[in-house]
C-alpha cells in the first residue's frame, strides 16, 4: 500500500541552525501538508501546498519557515534559524483527488538544543 | 472556523469492556470528521472518517463512530476493548475537500487487564 515517507526520523540540531525536513508524498497526490506536535500537545496545522504554492498557512508558520517541492517527488520544510520551541514531531501529509483523506507520514522528531 | 473538543484526556477501561471516547465539534460548514490513533513514538493512523454519507461509520480494528448533527458529536466506540487498543486517540475536523485538518487535544486510552 502506498505510504508517505519522511526523513530523517530524528534530527538533533543546535539553536540558530537551519534544518530541512524531507517528505515523499504518495506519488499521485497533489495536495501536501505539514503539521507539528509539540510533546504532550495536540497536532497543529502549519501549512498546505498545492500547485507549487502555499494554499494556507497558520500563524505558527512565520518567516522562519518555508516549504518547497524541489522535484516531482520530494516536499520539504525548512526552518531557517531554529529555536528551542521548534522542538516537536513534524508530520507530513498528502491527499489525492478521490477521498479527501490526508495520509500522514511517520514523522520527524526535531530536537533543538 | 472549526474546532474539536475531546472530553477526557485519559480514559481507563477494563479489557473486554465498552470503549467510549467523546468528541464534539464546531464548524461553520458541514464538517468532515475523523478519528486518528497514535501509538507511542509512532505516526497518525486513520481509524475512520465521516464525509457526509452514512452517519454510522465503521472503521478499522472494530471501532465505529456516529455523526449526530443535533448534538454536534462524533463519539468513538468499540464494544470490547483489547490490550492492543491502548494508545492516544485524536478526533479531528475539516471543512472538506483539501482543507486543513484541525485536531482535538487527544484522549489517552488505558486498557486494564
Amino acid at each position: 500500500e502506498p505510504e508517505v515517507t519522511q526523513t530523517p526520523s530524528h534530527q538533533v540540531t543546535q539553536m540558530g541552525q537551519e534544518v530541512i525536513l524531507r517528505c515523499v508524498p504518495i506519488s499521485n497526490h497533489l495536495y501536501f501538508y505539514w503539521y507539528r506536535q509539540i510533546l504532550g500537545q495536540k497536532v497543529e496545522f502549519l501549512v498546505s501546498f498545492y500547485n507549487n504554492e502555499i494554499s494556507e498557512k497558520s500563524e505558527i508558520f512565520d518567516d522562519q519557515f518555508s516549504v518547497e517541492r524541489p522535484d516531482g517527488s520530494n516536499f520539504t520544510l525548512k526552518i531557517r534559524s531554529t529555536k528551542l520551541e521548534d522542538s516537536a514531531m513534524y508530520f507530513c501529509a498528502s491527499t489525492g483527488t478521490s477521498d479527501y483523506e490526508q495520509y500522514f507520514g511517520p514523522g520527524t522528531r526535531l530536537t533543538v538544543t | 472556523a472549526q474546532s474539536v473538543t475531546q472530553l477526557g484526556s485519559h480514559v481507563s477501561v477494563s479489557e473486554g469492556a465498552l470503549v467510549l471516547l467523546r468528541c464534539n465539534y464546531s464548524s461553520s460548514v458541514p464538517p468532515y470528521l475523523f478519528w486518528y490513533v497514535q501509538y507511542p513514538n509512532q505516526g497518525l493512523q486513520l481509524l475512520l472518517k465521516y464525509t457526509s454519507a452514512a452517519t454510522l461509520v465503521k472503521g478499522i480494528n472494530g471501532f465505529e463512530a456516529e455523526f449526530k448533527k443535533s448534538e454536534t458529536s462524533f463519539h468513538l466506540t468499540k464494544p470490547s476493548a483489547h490490550m492492543s487498543d491502548a494508545a492516544e486517540y485524536f478526533c479531528a475536523v475539516s471543512s472538506g475537500g483539501y482543507q486543513k485538518v484541525t485536531f482535538g487535544t487527544g484522549t489517552k486510552l488505558q486498557v486494564i487487564p
